[in-house]
């Protein structure tokens, strides 16, 4: 079993789309949790961190479930310039300097 | 800019050749790792450093291939004897210790072997 799974997609959406992305983990001792983003041939930058209780940036909202071992992102009214793959990450435990990626989930928003 | 930077951007080989990518963090970080992602995958970690210290390495690191760090500043990444299984795109990040989780990304050096 993958480590990080996370359902590769693509999601095509319209604009003004809500669309919800979910991962699941397999060490249930993972500490810390993010989404990244990654545009096409460009390095990944976080977009969240995710933690216990949940958490809103903008349209952009996370939530973690400790006992499913379950990550979600959820994005409102989806723009153009969302399109890119959104990348689940989760460290080992102990050693938050281990980053362990998801292949990612490919967004294509549309006009 | 002050990000992380990468040097080369690319870089196309022969199969048997030995190549090296240099990364130089941000300023002041005192982390640097290593990352390699193929096509289709997410990134997977190769090594990091603290300061000049090699902390970990991952399996996926073979013999073929070394990283250093030798003043704690820029690091530099070899791979010997290169093989078509090593294209791929290798991603530098840094962050500083006390300063949050966030590891903070290069632009990458993606390689061909051919």
């Amino acid at each position: 079993r993958k480590e990080v799974e996370q359902d590769p997609g693509p999601f095509n959406v319209p604009e003004g789309a809500t669309v919800a992305f979910n991962c699941t983990y397999s060490n249930s001792a993972s500490q810390s949790f993010f989404w990244y983003r990654q545009d096409c041939r460009k390095e990944p930058k976080l977009l969240m961190s995710v933690y216990s209780s949940g958490n809103e940036d903008g349209r952009f909202t996370a939530q973690l479930n400790r006992a499913s071992q379950y990550i979600s992102l959820l994005i409102r009214d989806s723009k153009l310039s969302d399109s890119a793959t959104y990348l689940c990450v989760v460290t080992v435990p102990y050693n938050t300097d281990k980053l362990i990626f998801g292949t990612g989930t490919r967004l294509q928003v549309f006009p | 800019d002050t990000g992380v930077s990468q040097d080369p951007r690319h870089k196309i080989t022969k199969r048997g050749q030995n190549v090296t990518f240099r990364c130089d963090p941000i300023s002041e970080h005192n982390r640097l790792y290593w990352y390699r992602q193929t096509l289709g995958q997410g990134p997977e970690f190769l090594t990091y450093f603290q300061n000049e210290a090699q902390l970990e390495k991952s399996r996926l690191l073979s013999d073929r291939f070394s990283a250093e760090r030798p003043k704690g500043s820029f690091s530099t990444l070899e791979i010997q004897r290169t093989e078509q299984g090593d294209s791929a795109m290798y991603l530098c990040a840094s962050r500083k210790t006390g300063a949050g989780e966030t590891q903070y990304f290069g632009p990458g050096t993606r390689l061909l072997v051919l």
